[in-house]
Order: structure tokens, then C-alpha cells, then sequence
């Protein structure tokens, strides 16, 4: 089977907190996608980062950081120094094989609050 | 400026009747979706148009039918609406790269339907 497990379904932290959300997945393909979105209160989805199962390089995007780890199936996300902005709902998707009817499966996500 | 752009962003209307939500990206992508956000965030594909074909056709009714007249719209009908149709319909665009499907999806700001 493939797919992905986001364990934690709801997170609160205090504002300035550093919180990770973590992201594990499995499938056999050798060459797939890791994507992360982002569902403010407001609705819209906002797609952050896009990874390719053959760069295990992480990366910074200011307050934003993700951890790829091949070995253990595992492209967890960061958010250093939170702010209530960051509230949201945060998905982490596999896209599996490259052929044009792959879907992306979408699971329930992490709620994460932050509160002042 | 708009990428992917739904119309209308609200939508309410009675059990049995038939309405529409249109959908348009200026990205230049090939390839369009319709999903369904249902009341507990979860996020499931309808159908994917690529290039104006029909790519992925999910056990939906078939009240609800997608029409792409152009690769740049893909338009949602829904006939005799029924109440558990409510929901949050999101179109979204990506580009192929080549043959394979590795891009990121960009999404419209979401339709809320209410069937009342």
C-alpha cells in the first residue's frame, strides 16, 4: 500500500515556539514527489515545497525548514519562532510515479494553532 | 494577476436544481482537477483533465460532470443537487514536465456549495 501518515492530527503551541510536523509515507516506487501545503482559516491552499525522493538535501526557507530522510520515509517540517500566522492546516502529500494519472493522496493534515 | 480563479467563490441553492462552477487558470498548464473538500478537511480528487482529456474519472455521481472547453478551463455541472453534495469544491492547474506529472498543483480559492 502506499501512503502517508501525518500523526499528529492537532497541535497548540505559544507563539515563538519552534514546532515540527512530522510526515512519514511509504510506497515502493524508487522515483517519487513530497509536496507540503498549507490550508489558512481563510481556505485557500498554498503549496510550500515540492522535493524529489532523489535530493535529500534540506531546506531553509526562513522560518520554514523541511527534513527529508530517505532511510526512514520520513519529509517532516519545521516552523522555528511560530506566529499566529501560521495557523493553519498543513498537508503533506506524496505524489507516486511521474505517469499523468497519478493523483496526489491527500490525507487529514495537521492542525497547528498558535496562540499569542 | 489571479493564477487559478473559481467562480463563484459562494454558492447556495436549493435540492434539485442544477448549477455550475467555473474555473480558469492564466498559467499556461495543461492539466486540471476538481476536488471536494468535505466538512472534516478531507481532500478528495473528482477528475483530471490533460489537454482537454479526461485522465482520471474517481467513482463520483455522475450527476456532476466536468467540461473543458479549452485547456485553460475546466468547469464543474452538477445536476439535481442533493444536500451531501455541500461541500468545498477546489479546481487546480499543473504543468507536465515532459511525460511526467512531478510538478506542483496550484489551486483556485475554493467554491463553497450549500445545498440547502
Amino acid at each position: 500500500a502506499q501512503k502517508v501518515t501525518q500523526a499528529q492530527t492537532e497541535i497548540s503551541v505559544v507563539e515563538k515556539e519552534d514546532v515540527t510536523l512530522d510526515c512519514v509515507y511509504e510506497t515502493r516506487d524508487t522515483t517519487y514527489y513530497l509536496f507540503w501545503y498549507k490550508q489558512p482559516p481563510s481556505g485557500e491552499l498554498v503549496f510550500l515545497i515540492r522535493r524529489n525522493s532523489f535530493d535529500e538535501q534540506n531546506e531553509i526557507s526562513g522560518r520554514y525548514s523541511w527534513n527529508f530522510q530517505k532511510s526512514t520515509s520520513s519529509f517532516n517540517f519545521t516552523i522555528t519562532a511560530s506566529q499566529v500566522v501560521d495557523s493553519a492546516v498543513y498537508f503533506c502529500l506524496p505524489l507516486l510515479g511521474l505517469a499523468k494519472d497519478r493523483k496526489l493522496i491527500w490525507g487529514l493534515g495537521t492542525s497547528l494553532a498558535v496562540n499569542p | 494577476d489571479t493564477a487559478v480563479s473559481q467562480t463563484p467563490k459562494y454558492l447556495v441553492t436549493q435540492m434539485g436544481n442544477d448549477k455550475s462552477i467555473k474555473c480558469e487558470q492564466n498559467l499556461g498548464h495543461d492539466t486540471m482537477y476538481w476536488y471536494k473538500q468535505d466538512s472534516k478537511k478531507f481532500l478528495k480528487i473528482m477528475f483530471s483533465y490533460n489537454n482537454k482529456e479526461l485522465i482520471i474519472n474517481e467513482t463520483v455521481p455522475n450527476r456532476f460532470s466536468p467540461k473543458s472547453p479549452d485547456k485553460a478551463h475546466l468547469n464543474l455541472h452538477i445536476n439535481s443537487l442533493e444536500l451531501g453534495d455541500s461541500a468545498v469544491y477546489f479546481c487546480a492547474s499543473r504543468a507536465m514536465r515532459g511525460r511526467s506529472m512531478n510538478t506542483e498543483a496550484f489551486f483556485g480559492q475554493g467554491t463553497r456549495l450549500t445545498v440547502v
